[in-house]
């Protein structure tokens, strides 16, 4: 079982600039989160997806946020355009949900830096 | 709304010491609870968890953690800690009407002195 995958480890981009990070769930996970972690607020639930459905977005920050799950298999997050302030490390997590019942697992992360 | 309070941000044990992490949390009907652990540049990855059943659990890496609803407190707990060990610890809650929706402590990092 490889994991969660994400790419890119690491991304340094230029403020205004349009950033994709990208997520492979583990297979046979329906359920797939996008964290926020940094220093000053600590990791925080950006979205997730529940059978690709977007299920709650009310942790995404504003409107320069989108993410999408196309298939059971790929997620990307997208921030268009980017600010220093979105600097942090973003983390996926997949897991199966059966009821209420369930584990995350987390990815490696994408850390970002928004100069 | 749920809540997780670690109150310790930092602590630093001697290897071979026993460890104990506090957590509180706050949620008013009965809580799935989990511990996270997080080494440098990495992702998070799950120590153990408490669904219901037996309040003392075990986890990997020689955790145990014992969920106690009167104190409301789920703590992490290592007989004999080592250098290995050295990490930031997470703990954190769903609520059962709450969609899934982990909600994370601020975290306690660990070091271990040799």
């Amino acid at each position: 079982d490889a994991g969660v995958i994400q790419s890119p480890r690491h991304e340094v981009t230029e403020m205004g600039q349009e950033v994709t990070l990208r997520c492979k769930p583990i297979s046979g996970h329906n359920s797939l989160f996008w964290y926020r972690q940094t220093m000053m607020r600590g990791l925080e639930l950006l979205i997730y997806f529940n059978n690709n459905v977007p299920i709650d977005d009310s942790g995404m920050p504003e409107d320069r946020f989108s993410a999408k799950m196309p298939n059971a298999s790929f997620s990307t997050l997208k921030i268009q355009p980017s600010e220093p302030r979105d600097s942090a490390v973003y983390f996926c997590a997949s897991s199966f949900k059966q009821g209420a019942i369930y584990e995350q697992y987390f990815g490696p992360g994408t850390r970002l830096t928004v100069t | 709304a749920q809540s997780v309070t670690q109150p310790d941000i930092h602590i630093t044990v001697s290897e071979g010491a026993s460890l104990e992490l506090r957590c509180n949390y706050s949620y008013g009907a009965t809580p799935y609870l989990f511990w996270y652990v997080q080494s440098p540049g990495q992702g998070l990855q799950l120590l153990l968890k408490y669904f219901s059943g037996d309040t003392l659990v075990q986890g990997i890496k020689g955790f145990e953690a014992e969920f106690k609803r009167s104190q409301s407190s789920f703590n992490l707990r290592k007989p004999s800690v080592h250098w290995s060990d050295a990490a930031e610890y997470f703990c954190a809650v769903v609520g059962t009407g709450t969609a899934s929706k982990l909600t994370f402590g601020t975290g306690t990092r660990l070091q271990v002195t040799l």
